[in-house]
């Protein structure tokens, strides 16, 4: 399918362990990014990447990890899992940096 | 300290008339500016953008202006429609490919 998927779409896990969430794209965009919804904030950017092997701190990046190996993922990695990570997750990618496309988002729940 | 704010966390409108949303912002470097359109359990989808060489951008029933020197922007949706029900997001282009948030608000339009 064309677009950009997220998995898990929701995630329980208990606090100290380690998380990835997977993003894949399949238009080439080189631009992609991590975001965070919270309740009463706009999206906050955790990451993105503006090619393959090219990755770059977004706003809130403190205990996450990015790669990018290919340009079609976008793995995000929560090392350590903490309560204040809960959140939806949304990964986007772009052709132009600005206009993004986003996937469907991954609620995570940390316990 | 929020550099984009939707000062209205919802906003209630009805069938056929127009919905005005607005979005003020205290960066007077930011240059291009969107608006953004979010179901619930979907990402944001892109709706209209604007540069700020121009005061006014418009794409069928959606149109945004700009006011630079009171900076402020707002999006008008003429007429609304009840699947114009969704959470807007407007947003600005910050430095290093990131893009600057509103919290969002929630447009109810009523039959």
């Amino acid at each position: 399918d064309a677009g950009i998927t997220q998995s898990p779409r929701y995630k329980i896990t208990e606090t100290g362990r380690q998380v990835t969430l997977m993003c894949h794209q399949t238009w080439s965009h080189s631009y992609m990014f991590w975001y965070r919804q919270d309740l009463g904030h706009g999206l906050r950017l955790i990451y993105y990447s503006a090619a393959a092997d090219i990755t770059d701190k977004g706003e809130v990046p403190d205990g996450y990890v990015v790669s990018r190996s290919k340009t079609e993922n976008f793995p995000l990695t929560l090392e350590s899992a903490t309560r204040s990570q809960t959140s939806v997750y949304f990964c986007a990618s772009s052709a132009q940096v600005y206009e993004q496309y986003f996937g469907p988002g991954t609620r995570l729940t940390v316990t | 300290d929020q550099q984009v704010k939707q000062n209205s966390p919802s906003l209630s409108v009805q069938e056929g008339r127009i919905s005005i949303l607005n979005c003020d912002y205290t960066n007077s470097m930011f240059d291009y500016f969107l608006w953004y359109k979010k179901y619930p359990a979907e990402g944001p989808t892109f709706l209209i953008s604007i540069s700020s060489i121009k005061d006014k951008n418009e794409d069928g029933r959606f149109t945004v202006f700009l006011n630079k020197s009171a900076k402020h922007l707002s999006l008008h949706i003429v007429p609304s429609q009840p699947g114009d029900s969704a959470v807007y997001f407007c947003a600005a282009d910050g430095n290093n490919y990131q893009l600057i948030w509103g919290a969002g608000t929630k447009l109810i339009i009523k039959p």
